[in-house]
């Protein structure tokens, strides 16, 4: 059965500096893997989507990375914000099963500190 | 497009009621999902549809919980009789045929008392 971990369960760190959020998973079969952003009381925003055979996966500040052999995935935010406050999820899908189910990490919620 | 619409928002009930939860997906999306989130486990994939069929259920917790989609605009997810443990965020997602990001809904947070 996969597992998802993200570690930090939370981070706080100073508004301006880069970032780096963690997600392992179990199998390395999989198919793809997505970061997703939920803010408090809302449904969650896909930020980025990496495939199995792409190593990463930029858009704006956000750079997601991928070592599947490893089952690892990180996401760099570089010069945070006050508005990038949220909870940051990963989530996989399997090859072999259906790649429409992922299975999500618990999330790290960020804090950003003035 | 407005997005994943639900409803209701809130909902506060007493073990033994039966709750209807709402979900419209986006226009011509041919996917939808029902997850459920808690603290303790996270997001569960409870069911999912394809065109109006349910695909895979083998997350439903108990024949409590049952779900439909009677057209590609709306599905549902009843539960019946509630209990105090079904209390939870319970989100709609739909997405597109092969377009893999998920669209979700603002989520339904329910209290069972």
């Amino acid at each position: 059965k996969q597992e998802v971990t993200q570690i930090p369960a939370a981070l706080s760190v100073p508004e301006g500096e880069n970032l780096v959020l963690n997600c392992s998973f179990t199998d390395s079969a999989i198919y793809n893997l997505q970061w997703f952003r939920q803010d408090p009381g809302k449904g969650l925003t896909s930020l980025l989507l990496i495939q199995s055979s792409q190593r990463e996966q930029t858009s704006g500040r956000l750079n997601a990375s991928l070592d599947k052999s490893s089952g690892r995935s990180t996401l760099y935010i570089a010069a945070s914000q006050p508005g990038d406050s949220a909870t940051y999820l990963c989530a996989v899908s399997l090859v072999g099963g259906s790649n429409y189910k992922l299975t999500f990490g618990k999330g790290t919620l960020l804090t950003m500190n003035p | 497009d407005a997005g994943v619409i639900q409803s209701p928002r809130h909902e506060v009930t007493e073990m033994g009621q039966e709750v209807t939860l709402r979900c419209k997906p986006i226009s011509g999306h041919d996917y939808l999902f029902w997850y459920r989130q808690t603290m303790m486990r996270g997001l569960e994939l409870l069911i999912y549809f394809n065109n109006n069929v349910p695909i895979d259920d083998s997350g439903m917790p108990e024949d409590r919980f049952s779900a439909k989609m009677p057209n590609a605009s709306f599905s549902t997810l009843k539960i019946q009789p509630s209990e105090p443990r079904d209390s939870a965020v319970y989100f709609c997602a739909s997405r597109g045929q092969g377009r893999e990001k998920l669209f979700f809904g603002s989520g339904t947070q329910l209290s069972v008392l």
